[in-house]
């Protein structure tokens, strides 16, 4: 099955600057990479997803990577603010089936 | 439009109890899953339907927990007995199906077993 590796666990930077999260995954047949944002006590909730037939995705300040032949994409987040602080999880899947996702990153932005 | 509703919120039971999950979809949505949380861990697909069919079950630890959606709308988890392994936040999550994959998740059920 899918094994989704995420990294770093732990992430503080200082509001205005940016953050990446960094995330492989491990069957080549895996087409759908949705990054998710879980606030404490809250459900997680779509921020940006890609699929393997693009290399990038941009939405504002929030951008997402994808490298098929090294198999592992990223979250870019720019210009951050406060409320980004939350845990993001990196997801992939092969068309929907068996969503597999990363052991999460806890952001945190210092005002 | 309505989000996935799921109850209990909350729910703490002893060890070797039984214990059960409710989760209502978005409206027209028809691959609902079920998602185990541990706490500093991703959620971890326990089983996915498709209408009311099982699409993936193969984390699902069938000795002790099944899962049903008869009409092949809301979907109920049962756990039977309870392990002190099973404290996690239980995610029912819906998505259109249909090549549409972005899954729109409940609030969850924060299940504590003593």
């Amino acid at each position: 099955g899918e094994n989704v590796e995420q990294h770093p666990s732990t992430l503080s930077v200082q509001e205005g600057d940016s953050a990446v999260i960094k995330c492989t995954y491990s069957d080549s047949a895996s087409n759908y990479f949705p990054w998710y944002k879980q606030e404490l006590g809250k459900r997680p909730q779509l921020i940006i997803d890609i699929r393997s037939n693009v290399g990038e995705k941009k939405d504002q300040r929030i951008a997402v990577t994808l490298n098929k032949t090294a198999k592992h994409f990223s979250l870019h987040i720019t210009e951050t603010q406060p409320e980004d602080s939350a845990v993001y999880f990196c997801a992939a899947s092969e068309s929907a089936r068996q969503l597999t996702f990363g052991s999460g990153t806890q952001l945190t932005v210092l005002p | 439009e309505a989000g996935v509703a799921q109850s209990p919120r909350y729910k703490i039971i002893e060890k070797r109890q039984s214990v059960a999950f409710w989760c209502n979809p978005i409206s027209g949505h028809a691959t609902l899953y079920w998602y185990q949380q541990i706490l500093g861990q991703g959620p971890k697909l326990l089983i996915q339907f498709q209408n009311n069919g099982v699409v993936d079950d193969s984390q699902l630890p069938k000795d002790r927990f099944s899962a049903e959606r008869l009409k092949g709308v809301d979907s109920t988890l049962k756990i039977q007995p309870a392990k002190l392994e099973d404290s996690a936040v239980y995610l029912c999550a819906s998505s259109p199906g249909r090549g549409k994959e972005k899954l729109f998740f409940g609030s969850g059920t924060q299940l504590s077993v003593l």
